[in-house]
C-alpha cells in the first residue's frame, strides 16, 4: 500500500488569500493527480502531474510534482468562494495493477 | 460531464438486503475502479477490473462482490446490508496506460 498523507485537513481562508495544499508520501508514483468534490458529487480532475518537478498552472491554481515523485502541492492565489470544496490528491502506484492511491483530502472555506 | 454514467443516482433500502449499483465507463475506458466514500471519510479503494478481470482489491467485505462485463460495464453487488454500509460509491475508469481516471456521479446509498 502506497499512502498519501495531505495537509493541512481543513482550511477556512478570507477570499483573496492565498495557500498552498500539500500531499506527501514515502513512497513514489507514476503519476499526481489533483481532483475537486463538492458535496454529494463525484471527483471533478484537476490536473495531471507525470514528471518530477513538474509544474502546472491553471489561472489561479498551480500544481508541483516533487523531484522524487513523492509528493505534490497545489497553491491557489486569490481565493474565491467558487474555490471551496474537498481537494483530493491521488497518486498511480508504480506496483502491478496501476492502482490509484487516494490522500486523505483538505476541506477548503474560502469566506466571502 | 466525465463520460462515466451510474444509476441509481440514489437508493434506499432496509438492513439485510442486497442491492446492485451499475457503472459504464468512459468509451475506451478498459479499466473500472469502484471507491466508497463514508462521511467524514475519504475515498476508500473497493476493487479494480481490467477488461472482465479483476486487477486489484482494496478494502472490500465479504459481503460485498463486483464483476465487469464483456460490455465493460460493471455492477457492484452489496449483499446483507448493515447501517454501516450507507456511504456515497464511486464508479471510476481509465485507460490501461492514462495516468488518470475519471469519477462518475456516484450512487448514494442509504440503510434503514
Amino acid at each position: 500500500t502506497q499512502l498519501l498523507e495531505q495537509s493541512p485537513q481543513f482550511l477556512s481562508i478570507q477570499e483573496g488569500e492565498n495557500l498552498t495544499v500539500y500531499c506527501n508520501s514515502s513512497s513514489v508514483f507514476s503519476s499526481l493527480q489533483w481532483y475537486r468534490q463538492e458535496p454529494g458529487e463525484g471527483p471533478v480532475l484537476l490536473v495531471t502531474v507525470v514528471t518530477g518537478g513538474e509544474v502546472k498552472k491553471l489561472k489561479r491554481l498551480t500544481f508541483q510534482f516533487g523531484d522524487a515523485r513523492k509528493d505534490s502541492s497545489l497553491h491557489i492565489t486569490a481565493a474565491q468562494p467558487g474555490d471551496t470544496g474537498l481537494y483530493l490528491c491521488a497518486g498511480k502506484g508504480t506496483d502491478t495493477g496501476n492502482q490509484f492511491y487516494f490522500g486523505t483530502g483538505t476541506s477548503l472555506t474560502v469566506i466571502p | 460531464d466525465s463520460g462515466v454514467t451510474q444509476t441509481p443516482k440514489h437508493l434506499i433500502t432496509a438492513t439485510g438486503q442486497r442491492v446492485t449499483l451499475r457503472c459504464s465507463p468512459r468509451s475506451g475506458d478498459l479499466s473500472v475502479y469502484w471507491y466508497q466514500q463514508s462521511l467524514d471519510q475519504g475515498l476508500q479503494f473497493l476493487i479494480q477490473y481490467y477488461n472482465g478481470e479483476e486487477r486489484a482489491k482494496g478494502n472490500i467485505l465479504e459481503r460485498f462482490s463486483a464483476q465487469q462485463f464483456p460490455d465493460l460495464h460493471s455492477e457492484l453487488n452489496l449483499s446483507s446490508l448493515e447501517l454501516g454500509d450507507s456511504a456515497l460509491y464511486f464508479c471510476a475508469s481509465s485507460d490501461e496506460w492514462a495516468d488518470t481516471q475519471y469519477f462518475g456521479p456516484g450512487t448514494r446509498l442509504t440503510v434503514l
